[in-house]
């Protein structure tokens, strides 16, 4: 089946505690991206990547970090969360960086930081 | 960069009725307009895309519409049923950039 997986699902760690969120797609797919969605904000882009070892800082970067060794993976890293970064995360992809196709998104991780 | 603006935030109407979701955008280069649906507790889903050298797309209840002058793009949802109820995003794509911008979303509440 096709999906993108992410885990863990649901998170709760404290403040400066480094944690990884894994992202993992089985379809092939060049573009990968992690979104953030808060209550009001709607879904905000953290970080992007168009291809394996190209990567770039989408609207909200700040306190994240990414990776695209292999295709397949996009996992996002945050070297010291604080609380502000409690929040309900999204990794999606989709074929090819010029193609007008929709993304598919993981099932989410819900991360709390106290 | 490009923004939408998407409106109303909420949105309740009953049974049978019809719902009308309307985005602005504001980069007249985007030419990809998807929209997406996400149930409550689960992830968005892509239910119907439109782009920017077609005027409507039809798939059985959902229709969206493009004005490009006036840089907005509608849903249009007949013949809502109780299922229909969830957070609906529009996204807008930029020609030559690969990223997505999305609105703020509308809560769709259909009662029965």
């Amino acid at each position: 089946e096709a999906q993108v997986t992410q885990n863990p699902r649901y998170l709760i760690t404290v403040t400066g505690k480094k944690l990884t969120v894994t992202c993992s797609q089985n379809m092939n797919h060049e573009y990968m991206s992690w979104y953030r969605q808060d209550p009001g904000l709607g879904l905000r882009q953290i970080y992007y990547s168009m291809n394996v070892e190209v990567t770039d800082k989408g609207d909200v970067p700040e306190g994240y970090k990414v990776s695209r060794k292999e295709k397949r993976n996009f996992p996002l890293i945050l070297e010291s969360p604080s609380p502000n970064q409690t929040s309900l995360y999204f990794c999606a992809s989709r074929e090819g960086t010029g193609k007008d196709y929709g993304y598919t998104f993981g099932s989410g991780t819900r991360l709390t930081v106290v | 960069g490009e923004n939408v603006e998407q409106h109303p935030s909420t949105l309740s109407v009953q049974e049978g009725d019809s719902a009308v979701i309307k985005c602005t955008y504001s980069d007249s280069a985007s030419n990809y307009f998807p929209w997406y649906k996400q149930e409550l507790g689960k992830r968005p889903q892509l239910i119907i895309d439109i782009r920017s050298n077609v005027g409507e797309k039809k798939d059985q209840r959902i229709a969206v519409t493009l004005n490009k002058t006036a840089k907005h793009f509608s849903l249009h949802i007949t013949e809502t049923q109780p299922e229909d109820s969830a957070v609906y995003f529009c996204a807008a794509r930029t020609s030559g950039y690969s990223t997505l911008t999305f609105g703020k979303g509308t809560m769709l509440l259909v009662s029965p």
